[in-house]
C-alpha cells in the first residue's frame, strides 16, 4: 500500500495567519491527490481533487500544489471556521489510502 | 445528496452486525459507493468499495474475508455485513459516496460523506 504522511500532525494560528500543512506519498503518485477537511462531529467534507483543484463552494483562501511525492495545503488568511483536521488522500492505486491528519487549532 | 447510516452498536467479540447507508439526492446506481472507518479520535480507513453495478468489490487487506459489502439501487442503499468482529474493529463508519462509477477509479474522489454509525466491540 502507498504510504501518506503529513506534517506536522497539529499546529496552532492566528486568524489571517498563513498555514501550510504538507504531506509526502512514499512513492510517486503524479498529482492523484485529494484533500478533505473535517470539522468536530461533522463528515469529512473534500476541499481538492487532483492536487490543485478546488472544489465548487470551497474559499479561494485554500490553495493546493504538489506533485510526485510531495504536496502541501495552504490556508492564506485562517478564519475562525477553518478549525479542523486535514487529511490528504492517495487515489493513484487502491487502496486509497489517507494521511494521518492535521489537526488545525486557533489561538 | 444524503447519506444516513444505521446499525452500529454495541456487540462482543466474534459476533456480528450488519450496517446499513440509505442514499438519497443523487442518482445512486450512477455511482460506486465505499465504507470508511475511523477510530474516535483518529484517522480515517478506507474498509470497502463497490462499483454501480455491484460487478467490481474490494475490501482492506485488515477486514477481507470478515466483511462484506452489497447494495441495492432499486432501494438506494449500500450494505455492510460485519461477521467475526474484533475489538480492533471499534469504529465510526462512514458511508462514502464516490465521483466515479468505479471505486478504484485513478484520481477518484469521496464526494459525500455520511456522519457515520458507531460500532463498538466489547466484551
Amino acid at each position: 500500500d502507498i504510504q501518506m504522511t503529513q506534517s506536522p500532525s497539529s499546529l496552532s494560528a492566528s486568524v489571517g495567519d498563513r498555514v501550510t500543512i504538507s504531506c509526502r506519498a512514499s512513492q510517486n503518485i503524479i498529482n492523484y491527490l485529494n484533500w478533505y477537511q473535517q470539522k468536530p462531529g461533522k463528515a469529512p467534507k473534500v476541499l481538492i481533487s487532483a492536487a490543485s483543484r478546488l472544489q465548487s463552494g470551497v474559499p479561494s483562501r485554500f490553495s493546493a500544489s504538489g506533485s510526485g511525492t510531495e504536496f502541501t495545503l495552504t490556508i492564506t488568511g485562517l478564519q475562525p471556521e477553518d478549525s479542523a483536521t486535514f487529511y490528504c488522500q492517495q487515489s493513484y492505486r487502491p487502496p486509497r489510502t489517507f494521511g494521518q491528519g492535521t489537526k488545525v487549532e486557533i489561538k | 445528496v444524503q447519506l444516513v447510516e444505521s446499525g452500529g452498536g454495541l456487540v462482543q467479540p466474534g459476533r456480528s452486525l450488519r450496517l446499513s447507508c440509505a442514499a438519497s439526492g443523487f442518482t445512486f446506481e450512477d455511482y460506486a459507493m465505499h465504507w470508511v472507518r475511523q477510530i474516535p479520535g483518529k484517522g480515517l480507513e478506507w474498509v470497502s468499495g463497490i462499483n454501480w453495478n455491484s460487478g467490481s468489490i474490494d475490501y482492506a487487506d485488515s477486514v477481507k474475508g470478515r466483511f462484506t459489502i452489497s447494495r441495492d439501487n432499486d432501494k438506494k442503499s449500500l450494505y455492510l455485513q460485519l461477521d467475526s468482529l474484533r475489538v480492533e474493529d471499534t469504529a465510526l463508519y462512514h458511508c462514502v459516496k464516490d465521483a466515479s462509477l468505479n471505486p478504484n477509479s485513478r484520481g477518484g474522489v469521496f464526494d459525500y460523506w455520511g456522519l457515520g454509525t458507531l460500532v463498538t466491540v466489547s466484551s
